[in-house]
Formats: C-alpha cells, sequence, structure tokens
C-alpha cells in the first residue's frame, strides 16, 4: 500500500533552516510528482512547492520563491523540503502529498491522493 | 490573487444530507477536489475533479460544480463524517497554482 513517512517534529530558531525528509513506498516513485503543502495554526492549507520525482525538475510558490528548496533521492524513495530564514510565522505542520502527473499538459494535476502524516516545526526563540 | 471561499460551518443531523460550498471565479474552467481533515490526522482526499470518487471513499460522498460554484454532498451523514473539508483548485494563470478553500467544519449531531 502506499504510504508516505516523514520525519519527525523539530524546534528551530528564528534565522535558522529546517529540511523534512518523506519516504515513499508502495508505489513507483519516480512516476509521480510530490508536493509540500503548509497548514499554519488557524489558517488554509498553502502549498509550497512540487518535484517531479522523475527528472527532478521542481516549482516553488512565488510565496516561499528564495527560502524552499525541494529536492529528492531516487534511490531512497525520498523527497526533502528544506526552509531557510525560518521566522516565527513559518510555525505550521508541513505536508508532503503526491500528485499524480499529467501528462498531456507536462503539470501535475494538482489533486493529493496520498499525504504524509505531517511534521510539527516551531520556530522559536 | 486568486481565493476559494467556502462556509466557517455546516452543522447536520444524523442521516440528513450536508451540502458545503466553494466558490471560485476560475471553477468554471478548472476542475475542484475536496478534501477530509479529522482532528490531528493529515487530509484525504474524497473527491476529485469535480464529481469522481476515490477508491475507498463512501458512496455517500459526491461532488459537483456548476459556473462558479463547486458543492460537496454527503447524503446520509454520520457522525465519523464530523471533520473539516477543504476545497482546491488551480488558478487560470497558466501557471498551475494550486489553491485551497479556507475550509469547512461539519458537525453532525
Amino acid at each position: 500500500q502506499v504510504q508516505l513517512v516523514q520525519s519527525g517534529a523539530e524546534v528551530k530558531k528564528p534565522g535558522a533552516s529546517v529540511k523534512v525528509s518523506c519516504k515513499a513506498s508502495g508505489y513507483s516513485f519516480t512516476k509521480y510528482a510530490m508536493y509540500w503543502v503548509r497548514q499554519a495554526p488557524g489558517q488554509r492549507l498553502e502549498w509550497m512547492g512540487w518535484i517531479n520525482a522523475g527528472n527532478g525538475h521542481t516549482k516553488n510558490s512565488q510565496k516561499f520563491q528564495g527560502r524552499v528548496t525541494i529536492t529528492r533521492d531516487t534511490s531512497a524513495s525520498t523527497a526533502y523540503m528544506e526552509l531557510s530564514s525560518l521566522r516565527s510565522e513559518d510555525t505550521a505542520v508541513y505536508y508532503c502529498a503526491r500528485d499524480p502527473w499529467d501528462i498531456l499538459t507536462g503539470y501535475p494535476y494538482g489533486r493529493f491522493d496520498y499525504w504524509g502524516q505531517g511534521t510539527l516545526v516551531t520556530v522559536s526563540s | 490573487s486568486y481565493e476559494l471561499t467556502q462556509p466557517p460551518s455546516v452543522s447536520v443531523s444524523p442521516g440528513q444530507t450536508a451540502r458545503i460550498t466553494c466558490s471560485g471565479d476560475a471553477l468554471p474552467k478548472k476542475y475542484a477536489c475536496w478534501y477530509q481533515q479529522k482532528s490531528g490526522q493529515a487530509p484525504v482526499l474524497v473527491i476529485y475533479e469535480d464529481n469522481k470518487r476515490p477508491s475507498g471513499i463512501p458512496e455517500r460522498f459526491s461532488g459537483s460544480s456548476s459556473d462558479t460554484m463547486a458543492t460537496l454532498t454527503i447524503s446520509g451523514a454520520q457522525v465519523e463524517d464530523e471533520a473539516d473539508y477543504f476545497c482546491s483548485s488551480t488558478d487560470s494563470s497558466g501557471n498551475h497554482n494550486v489553491v485551497f478553500g479556507g475550509g469547512t467544519k461539519l458537525t453532525v449531531l
């Protein structure tokens, strides 16, 4: 069965970076895109970026441009999201989510059929 | 920036039909998805492409879309359906940016 297992909770100081991992199993990792979505307390979900797990191409939300780096290790079927220059407003639960690939458009569909369990990142001095 | 708008809360009695709406200017041209999120858990996809149900999702969940509004319908809502429900779609910029609604708290009691 498809599983996305994320790394554990993190506590970081303002200005630091955090790297969250998402290990996939139960499907062909390179045939899908992986999104990163976060949910801050009381806020709506927001997408941060995605990676084509096959060719490594990425796209980031303009809101996080310059601060987020998404990578993958195909040998480990694992995707990573690194967020830098952390501030208190980055305190949130971070999710990875699998997205099927639309070969007609060359983009992911934007529908998330499996999610990781979430990783709480707390930014506090 | 583009937004999807949902009512903050909907309340029904068990066995009644719950309808949750999601409005957005691009919905006439873009598909909507719906996610269920129970407290402390990750979201679960319950509807995609306006009205398709992933395997394992009960038949009482259905979706529809007309003009600028998408609707999630839960026919015969059960106590275990109590959760937050989010809609999502993509904007019309051509950049395939995903947008989420603010979420609707469904209470079944």
